[in-house]
């Protein structure tokens, strides 16, 4: 199977400062990353979608200026929480997919072991 | 808007029997994939089975098998000889086929509980 990665996996940070988390795909490359948020027992949330090459396309609710999402290469999209407050601890997980990929790797996406974010 | 519905929030199965973890789902697509992930306490999600709607024979991986049935929406997995390792919070999603990269929508989840 494909192989995403994601850095860190985990991090503390003050409150008003910015972190930034990198989503890799290993072996295969990714027109499409999509970025989740998952709360402590419950479901994962799309927070937005990311195109290479495009703006981000964020789901309603999501500050679109809090959340910087830049996917500017094949293999690598970044999410960067900005003056992150307690309110923006929780585990931040993204997956990859592409398309236009032969067989059955072309409609599944596939996740990276996600990123623990703790603001104190 | 498309919705999936899990229904049991937490099941339990001895070692080696069989278990089904339910799943619906809504939506006005025909053309459709469904997935199990699973979630294990390292959260790292697994892709469990896959199953294109416009197939109609059920999915099968090893132990894992579905039983999907599209007019009743309806998309469950069964574990076979359940396993230790297969203790997980497992996660129905449904992506409609755009030709593009398109979301996944999620369940609330089912932990399942293996005991020996």
């Amino acid at each position: 199977g494909a192989v995403v990665s994601q850095h860190p996996s985990w991090v503390i940070c003050k409150s008003g400062t910015s972190v930034k988390i990198e989503c890799r795909s290993l072996d295969f490359q990714a027109t499409t990353m999509f970025w989740y948020r998952q709360f402590p027992k419950q479901s994962l949330m799309l927070m937005a979608t990311s195109n290479e090459g495009s703006k981000a396309t964020y789901e309603q609710g999501v500050e679109k200026d809090k959340f910087l999402i830049n996917h500017a290469s094949l293999t690598l999209s970044t999410l960067t929480v900005t003056s992150a407050h307690p309110e923006d601890s929780s585990f931040y997980i993204c997956s990859a997919q592409n398309p236009r990929l032969a067989s059955i790797l072309q409609e599944t996406q596939y996740f990276g072991p996600g990123t623990r974010l703790l603001v104190l | 808007a498309q919705t999936v519905t899990q229904s049991q929030p937490e099941m339990s199965v001895q070692e080696a029997e069989t278990v089904t973890l339910s799943c619906t789902y809504d939506t006005s697509e025909s053309d459709y994939y469904l997935f199990w992930y699973k979630q294990p306490p390292s959260r790292q999600m697994i892709l469990v089975i896959r199953q294109e709607a416009y197939k109609q024979q059920n999915a099968t991986e090893n132990r894992f098998s579905v039983n999907f049935q599209k007019a009743a929406k309806s998309f469950s997995l069964k574990i076979s000889d359940s396993q230790l390792g297969d203790a997980a919070m497992y996660f129905c999603a449904y992506r409609v086929n755009t030709g593009t990269a398109s979301k996944l929508t999620f369940g609330t989840g089912t932990r399942l509980q293996v005991t020996l």
